[in-house]
């Protein structure tokens, strides 16, 4: 079964340091998201991507975050300058339709 | 803005007793809702959805009903394992609102003991 995967599972990071999560999203799918949970809180929607472009934002999702769709595959999201705050579970998911959304096991950000 | 709210956690029930887990929903259009499973250090899985009033969602014996009278999409099984232990999320999306992103409630962990 076609399933969401995501990379690094673990990223330690210092504070103020840029990383880069990585998402492979089902084949076929055309919507793709990242969420965040941080650790004993809800998830959280960041941004959704349609089209090759952001479709919707949250206010978590400021200057400080960007995502890409480099090529027919990957669904990155980039964080430039990290705080400690932004340490948490960070979730890719895509979907075939809008309604739908299927997630990735996740990448533990954190940030020291 | 759009809401959801769940019954608090931990629910700790014995092995094949009757589960519910409460959950109501606020949202601005007509909104598609969702049960998410999180078992312990995994991501989140699509347990069941519904898409219109009256709608029942079903898999691996939970079912829960989108009742658009009382806003509510309780969580039901009839029967619970040990095996099921885990956070669920109740979870809408609005299509009417302009976006498709999911809105969580807080989640409620599930422990079943033998």
């Amino acid at each position: 079964e076609p399933e969401v995967t995501q990379t690094p599972s673990h990223q330690v990071t210092q504070m103020g340091q840029e990383v880069i999560l990585r998402c492979v999203p089902i084949s076929n799918h055309l919507y793709f998201y990242w969420y965040r949970q941080i650790l004993g809180q809800k998830v959280e929607f960041l941004v959704s991507f349609y089209n090759n472009e952001i479709s919707e934002k949250s206010e978590i999702f400021d200057d400080q975050f960007s995502v890409e769709r480099p090529d027919g595959s990957n669904f990155t999201l980039k964080i430039r300058s990290t705080k400690l705050e932004d340490s948490a579970m960070y979730f890719c998911a895509s979907g075939g339709q809008a309604y739908e959304q299927y997630f990735g096991p996740g990448t533990r950000l954190t940030v020291t | 803005g759009d809401s959801v709210t769940q019954m608090e956690g931990p629910v700790t029930l014995s092995e094949e007793a009757f589960l519910t887990i409460n959950c109501t929903y606020t949202a601005t259009g007509y909104p598609s809702l969702f049960w998410y499973v999180q078992y312990p250090g995994e991501g989140l899985q699509l347990l069941l959805k519904a898409t219109k009033a009256d709608d029942k969602g079903s898999n691996k014996g939970f079912e829960a009903t989108y009742r658009k009278e009382t806003t509510s999409f309780h969580l039901e099984k009839g029967s619970v394992q040990v095996s099921d232990s885990a956070v669920y999320f109740c979870a809408l999306s609005d299509l009417a609102g302009g976006g498709n992103k999911l809105t969580f409630g807080t989640g409620t962990q599930l422990k079943v003991e033998l």
